[in-house]
């Protein structure tokens, strides 16, 4: 088990159901990502948090919202999902945002999420 | 803007042999590059990082790359194959001053006995 645990690991939703997928480090970063993983597609940025504060939103469809109560956890709420959202979705974390260091992320195992 | 091209979705090495998965970056300032894989059902693990040091970087599980300027490289090599590195792996890059890292698309490594 890494220090980012994600839950569900697998989650199946119809589309007019709400679901939340959460995210939670054991490895005092501050920084927290959610990362969206289709077949043959790059991985997909969608979220970025930094000491709780949003600091990215890659044009993210409001069906998917973000929720990051304090540094250790971190929320995906679902709604009203359309089939092409299933994916893997990735939690990572790093120790804070730098811009000028590595940088280096960690990531949890990811939820499959299946919408039918 | 920086990109990442990873060149061969699917790459079957015999085990014992020598793996080469290809990376090519476009950067437009000294870049940070990272090689990642993701075993089955996992995610994504840290194999090696490059961070404007030495240019030949050694990582976990007898991997290595090297960094190449002039070729806009960052290719992974381990001289050995071994049953248990059978995964994907994904280049990434992140330019010197930028936050987000950018992957590529990924090359799923099979071992053949």
């Amino acid at each position: 088990e890494t220090g980012v645990t994600q839950t569900p690991r697998h989650l199946v939703m119809g589309m007019t159901n709400k679901k939340s997928l959460k995210c939670e480090q054991h490895l005092g970063h501050n920084a927290m990502y959610w990362y969206k993983q289709s077949a043959k597609k790059p991985l997909e940025l969608m979220f970025v948090y930094n000491f709780k504060e949003q600091t990215e939103n890659n044009s993210v469809p409001s069906r998917f919202s973000p929720e990051c109560p304090n540094s250790s956890h971190l929320f995906l709420h679902l709604h009203t999902l359309q089939p092409e959202d299933s994916a893997l979705y990735l939690c990572a974390s790093s120790p804070a945002l730098q811009r000028n260091g590595a940088n280096v992320l960690t990531f949890g195992a990811g939820s499959r999420l299946t919408v039918l | 803007a920086q990109s990442v091209t990873q060149l061969g979705s699917h790459v079957s090495v015999s085990e014992g042999a020598l793996v080469l998965l290809r990376c090519n970056y476009s950067s437009s300032v000294p870049p940070y590059l990272f090689w990642y894989v993701q075993y089955p059902n996992q995610g994504l693990q840290l194999l090696l990082k490059y961070t404007s040091a030495a240019t030949l970087v050694k990582g976990i599980n007898g991997f290595e790359a090297e960094f190449k300027k002039s070729e806009t490289s960052f290719h992974l090599t381990k001289p050995s194959a071994h049953m248990s590195d059978a995964a994907e792996y994904f280049c990434a890059v992140r330019n010197f001053g930028n936050e987000k890292l950018t992957f590529g698309t990924g090359t799923r490594l099979t071992i053949i006995p």
